[in-house]
Formats: structure tokens, C-alpha cells, sequence
């Protein structure tokens, strides 16, 4: 069975003080690791794709990086713009795109 | 473009009772899906579609129907709602797996309650 594992559960950082988030994950062949973003009562925001170990993305202050067990988004000098949940997810080969989701590490940035 | 849309946005049900949530996207995406996300258990996927006329059960489909008429729309339906149908329910839309680009949009959420 697929698993995602996101920790930690919730950060807070103040603005400028970087750090990472991590997802470990259990799969049956990956076909893709995905992030997301999602603000209080609105729905999931895509941010990256990762499809193999070694692989990084960057977008603004966010960057994700993969290996084969695990993925790091890491947030360098956040801004109070930056709180929300973050969610991992992976695809298995051969599941017609159905997602595997962890539950999000909640991510709050103060002045 | 709209992107994925979804009506409605808020509904209280008493026990028993049937709705159904519309989902639309604009994008002429092959796959739409329908997950429900409760607090602690991060989203889990309800039934989807790879394709109009096609449907098939994720991981948690029981006590819910799906329809794909229309390559635009998924309708996802409550025969007898159930308090522990109480959630917020979200659709999503993508291209084909193994075409670039294949990352699932989602819409903002239709929040049921379930007394």
C-alpha cells in the first residue's frame, strides 16, 4: 500500500528564517511526486512534479528536491505571505493518475 | 478560463437525505476525480474518471455515485447521506498520465454537513 508522511505537523517561522518540510513516502514503482499548497477554506494549489531522485524544482522561495524515499520543500527566507498547508502526494506507476496524499505540515510565517 | 469549478460551495443535510455536487472544468481535461478531505487524514480519493462515460471506485467510494456525461463535468452523488459523509469535498481535473504536465487542478471545495 502507497504511503505519504509529512512532518512536521505544523511550523512557524518567523519571516527570513528559513527551513524544510519533508515527505517520506512508500511506493510501488513512483511515477511522480507532487507538492501543494492549500490556504484555509480554498482548494489544493499545485506547485511541483518530481520524477526521479536527484531531481530539483524552484519557484520564488520554494524548492523541492527528491531522493528515493523521501522529498524536502525547502523555504528560504519566507514571508508572512508563505503561511499555509503544504501537501505531498505520489502517483504509482500504473494508477491512472490517482494521488496518494500525507496530511500537510501547516506552515505559519510572523513578522 | 475558470479552471475546475464547483457548486455548491456550502450544504447542510439531515441523515438520509440525497444531493448532488456538480464539478466543471474548463482546461478539456481526460481525468476529473472527486476526494473528500477530513481533518487528520489528508485527502482521499472517492471515485474518478478517465474519460467521458467512464467511471471507477478510488479508495473510499462507498455510499457515494458518480457520473461522467459530459467531458466537462463529474457529478458526485449521496443517495442517503450519512453523518460521517459530513466533509469537504473536492474535485480535480488533469490530463493523461505519461503526457507532461499531467498534475491534477482542483476546485475551491463544496463544505457538507451532515445532521
Amino acid at each position: 500500500e502507497d504511503q505519504v508522511t509529512q512532518s512536521p505537523e505544523a511550523l512557524r517561522l518567523q519571516e527570513g528564517e528559513s527551513s524544510s518540510l519533508n515527505c517520506s513516502y512508500t511506493v510501488s514503482g513512483l511515477r511522480g511526486l507532487f507538492w501543494y499548497r492549500q490556504d484555509p477554506g480554498k482548494g489544493p494549489e499545485f506547485l511541483f512534479t518530481l520524477y526521479s531522485a536527484g531531481e530539483e524544482k524552484e519557484k520564488e522561495r520554494l524548492k523541492a528536491t527528491l531522493t528515493k524515499k523521501e522529498s524536502f520543500l525547502h523555504i528560504t527566507a519566507p514571508k508572512p505571505e508563505d503561511s499555509a498547508t503544504y501537501l505531498c502526494a505520489v502517483q504509482a506507476d500504473g494508477t491512472a493518475s490517482k494521488l496518494t496524499f500525507g496530511t500537510g505540515t501547516r506552515l505559519q510565517v510572523t513578522l | 478560463n475558470a479552471g475546475v469549478t464547483q457548486t455548491p460551495k456550502f450544504r447542510v443535510l439531515k441523515t438520509g437525505q440525497s444531493m448532488t455536487l456538480l464539478c466543471a472544468q474548463d482546461m478539456n481535461h481526460e481525468y476529473m476525480y472527486w476526494y473528500r478531505q477530513d481533518p487528520g487524514m489528508g485527502l482521499r480519493l472517492i471515485h474518478y474518471s478517465v474519460g467521458e462515460g467512464t467511471t471507477a471506485k478510488g479508495e473510499v467510494p462507498d455510499g457515494y455515485n458518480v457520473s461522467r456525461l459530459k467531458k466537462q463535468n463529474f457529478l458526485l452523488g449521496l443517495e442517503s447521506a450519512a453523518p460521517s459523509q459530513t466533509s469537504v469535498y473536492f474535485c480535480a481535473s488533469s490530463l493523461p498520465t505519461g503526457i507532461e504536465n499531467y498534475e491534477q487542478y482542483f476546485g475551491p471545495g463544496t463544505r457538507l454537513t451532515v445532521t
